[in-house]
């Protein structure tokens, strides 16, 4: 059965604080792995993963993927309060259906 | 249009009524999702639609719940009978084959 694993569940930092989530899956044929920002409601897109070892940034926001161990991490350098959200992982395979999503990590950054 | 619109927003039910929910996905997204978000849970998988195809319907709890899809448009997930462990966000997204999601805002349904 394809699975998600992420952790820590919740993470409570200061703002300025670096913090890395890691998500952990098994899938069957895997083709992607995608990372979302959920702060409400709808779920905001914030990286696709595909080959290991190639890291991707956004601002201060990167990730990188290891296929062989089958887990990825998110980064977040300086961390602001608008940081604070839950954050999602997801993977999806080969035959293109629907992404299995991880429970997520909720991040509260404080100031 | 310009994002992925689902309606109603907020649904308040009694136990035992059906209720429709709508998504309407971005213009020109063939591949249609639904989840179901329970309070501090991920999101799980409902249903899939891409193009013409058959729909994935392995995500579907009970067969209370169906969804239809006309085309490459409007989605509407059907819930009968409900009860009270159905009560949760319902997040629609779309995408083109292959690329991300795209979510829509969520209709919270509520069902006393």
């Amino acid at each position: 059965e394809d699975k998600v694993v992420q952790s820590p569940l919740s993470l409570v930092v200061h703002e300025g604080d670096t913090v890395t989530l890691n998500c952990s899956y098994e899938v069957t044929n895997f083709r992607s792995l995608l990372w979302y920002k959920q702060e409400k409601k709808a779920p905001t897109f914030l990286f696709m993963l595909t080959s290991s070892g190639i890291e991707k940034k956004s601002g201060r926001l990167s990730s990188i993927l290891d296929k062989k161990e089958l887990f990825s991490i998110l980064n977040i350098t300086a961390t602001q309060t608008g940081d604070s959200a839950v954050y999602l992982c997801a993977v999806e395979n080969q035959a293109g259906t629907a992404l299995i999503f991880g429970k997520g990590t909720t991040l509260s950054v404080s100031s | 249009g310009a994002g992925v619109s689902q309606s109603p927003s907020n649904k308040v039910t009694e136990k035992g009524k059906d209720v429709e929910l709508r998504c309407d996905p971005i213009s020109g997204h063939t591949a249609l999702y639904w989840y179901r978000q329970s309070l501090g849970q991920g999101l799980e998988f409902l249903i899939y639609f891409q193009g013409n195809s058959a729909p994935d319907k392995s995500g579907l709890p009970s067969d209370r719940f169906s969804a239809e899809r006309t085309g490459e448009s409007v989605s509407t997930l059907t819930i009968q009978r409900t009860q009270q462990e159905d009560s949760a966000v319902y997040l629609c997204a779309s995408s083109l084959r292959g690329r991300e999601l795209f979510f829509g805002e969520g209709s919270r349904l509520t069902v006393l």
